[in-house]
């Protein structure tokens, strides 16, 4: 069975850095990799998707890379900032089903 | 708009009580799914549906049941052998193997 892992469970950074949040996977026979962000109390959003055949995904601040057999996927955000502070979550999709990691709980200081 | 709508967005079940959330989309999408999230962990599927009236069961399908009458709605019905039920419960739908979520219900027992 798929396990998706994030680290780390929490991040603090302040206004303005960049930083990276990562996602690993078991099993490598992906269809695609999916983003999201989750704020408290809500459903969630997706950020980007990238598929199996694809390197890396982009959408304003955020990049998106996948490395299929290292089993690895990092979320970049550029020049963060605290509208940015949420739980981002990466999924694994297998096809019928999609395996969710815990999540980062990001945490951007001003 | 197009979207997916889940209601209500609080719920409190008595004891020996069943309870039915609701989801409905008009994206016309196929593929549906109902998640249960507890806080610190990922999202584990209850049930999902691939077309109208065909369901199968997810990860942590018992005490809950499901129907796939129309192809818009997939309620969920969280039943008196669920003995845990308090957590936040959301709906998705997939299109071309991307999720869509809707903004969740909050269960709760009194």
């Amino acid at each position: 069975k798929q396990e998706v892992t994030q680290i780390p469970a929490a991040l603090s950074v302040p206004e303005g850095e960049n930083l990276v949040l990562n996602c690993s996977f078991t099993d490598s026979a992906i269809y695609n990799l999916q983003w999201f962000r989750q704020d408290p109390g809500k459903g969630l959003t997706s950020l980007l998707l990238i598929q199996s055949s694809q390197r890396e995904q982009t959408s304003g601040r955020l990049n998106a890379s996948l490395d299929k057999s290292s089993g690895r996927s990092t979320l970049y955000i550029a020049a963060s900032q605290p509208g940015d502070s949420a739980t981002y979550l990466c999924a694994a999709n297998t096809g019928n089903q999609f395996y969710f990691g815990t999540g980062t709980s990001l945490t951007v200081i001003p | 708009d197009g979207g997916i709508t889940q209601s209500p967005k609080y719920l409190f079940r008595k004891e020996g009580q069943n309870v039915t959330l609701s989801c409905e989309q008009n994206l016309n999408h196929d593929a549906m799914y109902w998640y249960r999230q507890d806080p610190g962990q990922g999202l584990r599927l209850i049930y999902y549906s691939q077309i109208v009236n065909d369901f199968q069961k997810g990860d942590i399908a018992e005490g809950y049941s499901v129907s796939r009458e129309k192809k818009e709605s997939f309620p969920l019905t969280v039943t008196s052998a669920q003995k845990n039920p308090t957590a936040f419960y959301l709906c998705a739908s997939s299109h071309g193997w991307t999720l869509f979520f809707g903004s969740g219900t909050q269960l709760s027992v009194l």
